[in-house]
């Protein structure tokens, strides 16, 4: 079936502008995360989503970082007054646990965001 | 706090070169510890998970072994299209807690020169 997709790919905002980036995980998956990837790191947690649920948004760098899964599918993390720290790629993964004891996570090809 | 390293940073091998990734970690109340791949500009893509010391698990050229303080990715006479960064990451047990969160280390970049 379909993976994990994201939109847009590429973003560029100026300083100060907010901006949305959209999470369509696979379908049924229950569990939703985020995570941001500098260059040359690995991903870092932002934030974690079950169903509808946001249970743990510890990662989220500033209160500038938002994030929601209102229907328990599509998430959207949104960040206002874009900073040129904030410039990264933003991934989302999703996976059937705890449905099942299948832990793996799958990913989405990720947003670049780059702030000028 | 949990600590993943992998090493080396960068790899460079000749097609048909075998060799091995390492991912050092320390954490308690390990939980899984996973490998993926990333190509250049797309998301990482789900290799293998291990849960428990001495086991093993092998896709194609690729086979993870793990250890109680660090996991091997053995890569048997690569090939150029296996050029990727390898990534590690690690869950563990949060006590009170859930468990969900994966930790990654920064990888390992491999390139293989046909």
């Amino acid at each position: 079936g379909a993976g994990v997709s994201q939109s847009p790919r590429y973003k560029v905002a100026k300083r100060g502008q907010d901006v949305a980036l959209r999470c369509d995980p696979i379908s049924g998956h229950v569990s939703l995360f985020w995570y941001q990837q500098a260059l040359g790191q690995g991903p870092e947690f932002l934030t974690y989503f079950q169903n509808e649920a946001q249970l743990d948004k510890s990662g989220l760098p500033s209160d500038r970082f938002f994030a929601e899964r209102p229907e328990g599918s599509v998430s959207t993390l949104k960040i206002q007054r874009t900073q040129q720290e904030d410039s990264a790629v933003y991934l989302c993964a999703s996976s059937s646990w705890p449905s099942d004891t299948s832990y793996e996570q799958y990913f989405g090809p990720g947003t670049r965001l780059t702030v000028t | 706090e949990d600590q993943v390293t992998q090493s080396p940073e960068a790899l460079r091998l000749q097609e048909g070169e075998s060799s091995s990734l390492n991912c050092s970690y320390t954490v308690s109340g390990l939980r899984g510890l996973f490998w993926y791949r990333q190509d250049p500009g797309k998301g990482p893509e789900f290799l293998f998970t291990l849960y428990s010391a001495g086991e093993e698990k092998e896709k194609e050229r690729l086979k993870a072994t793990l250890t109680k303080k660090e996991s091997f990715l053995h890569i048997t006479a690569p090939k150029p299209e296996d050029s990727a960064t390898y990534l590690c990451a690690v869950r563990r047990v949060i006590s009170g807690g859930s468990n969900y969160k994966l930790t990654f280390g920064k990888g390992t970049l491999l390139t293989v020169n046909p």
